[in-house]
């Protein structure tokens, strides 16, 4: 299984300041039609988790701006400018690219 | 708007089945992919396993043969079934439509397995 490893664990942001979030895969998550399988997503207290960005860069329709996602092959980052305070939550990376699916094994964002 | 709904037990004594049903409205379940994921108690996410928009099925082998994922169209409803549960399958499950990613989500519903 293709083993997703997230860092940090955990992450005390101030409100306005920038977080950065890696994600690193145990194999390359680009497909053989090209497209690399990578998604984040985050889960706020007491929702369900939410689509932030496919295709390793694509923000879902109505994500802001200041979520920026980048990487390729093994390694992806997820960067959020001007932390603000419904960005708190939980963060995952998640593959598509090889069966069977995984997830990381998640950030849990904290405002200071 | 696309909604999704899971319903069932919350509560499943072990070596049962768990049994959930996820009911689509604003879309159909003949189109993309449809899928099961759950969430343990802590921060651990799992896919289980998905239904294609031609009923075709792919699952998590960490849930080897315990699994299926079947579906209704004519109800616009899909379903999952764990057999032989135990303790290790607490979660909050959730179904989900897969575009390009999970777009849409159900709000989850919270399973024990517990005698």
């Amino acid at each position: 299984d293709v083993v997703l490893t997230q860092t940090p664990v955990s992450l005390s942001v101030t409100l306005g300041d920038q977080a950065s979030i890696s994600c690193r895969s145990s194999q390359s998550l680009e497909y053989s039609d090209g497209y690399t399988y990578l998604e984040w997503y985050l889960q706020k207290p007491g929702q369900s988790p939410q689509l932030l960005i496919y295709g390793v860069s694509n923000r879902f329709s109505g994500v802001p701006d200041r979520f920026i996602g980048s990487g390729s092959g093994t390694d992806f980052t997820l960067k959020i400018s001007r932390v603000e305070p419904e960005d708190l939550g939980v963060y995952y990376c998640f593959q598509a690219t090889h069966d069977p699916l995984t997830f990381g094994s998640g950030t849990k964002l904290e405002i200071k | 708007e696309v909604q999704l709904q899971e319903s069932g037990p919350g509560l499943v004594k072990p070596s049962q089945s768990l049994s959930l049903t996820c009911s689509v409205t604003g879309y159909s379940i003949t189109s993309n992919y449809w899928g099961w994921i759950r969430k343990f108690p802590g921060n651990k996410m799992e896919w289980m396993g998905y239904i294609s928009y031609s009923g075709s099925t792919s699952y998590n082998p960490s849930l080897k043969s315990r699994i299926s994922i079947t579906r209704d169209t004519s109800k616009n409803q899909f379903f999952l079934q764990l057999n032989s549960v135990t303790t290790e399958d607490t979660a909050t499950y959730y179904c989900a439509r897969y575009l390009r990613g999970f777009d849409y989500w159900g709000q989850g519903v919270m399973v024990t397995v517990s005698s």
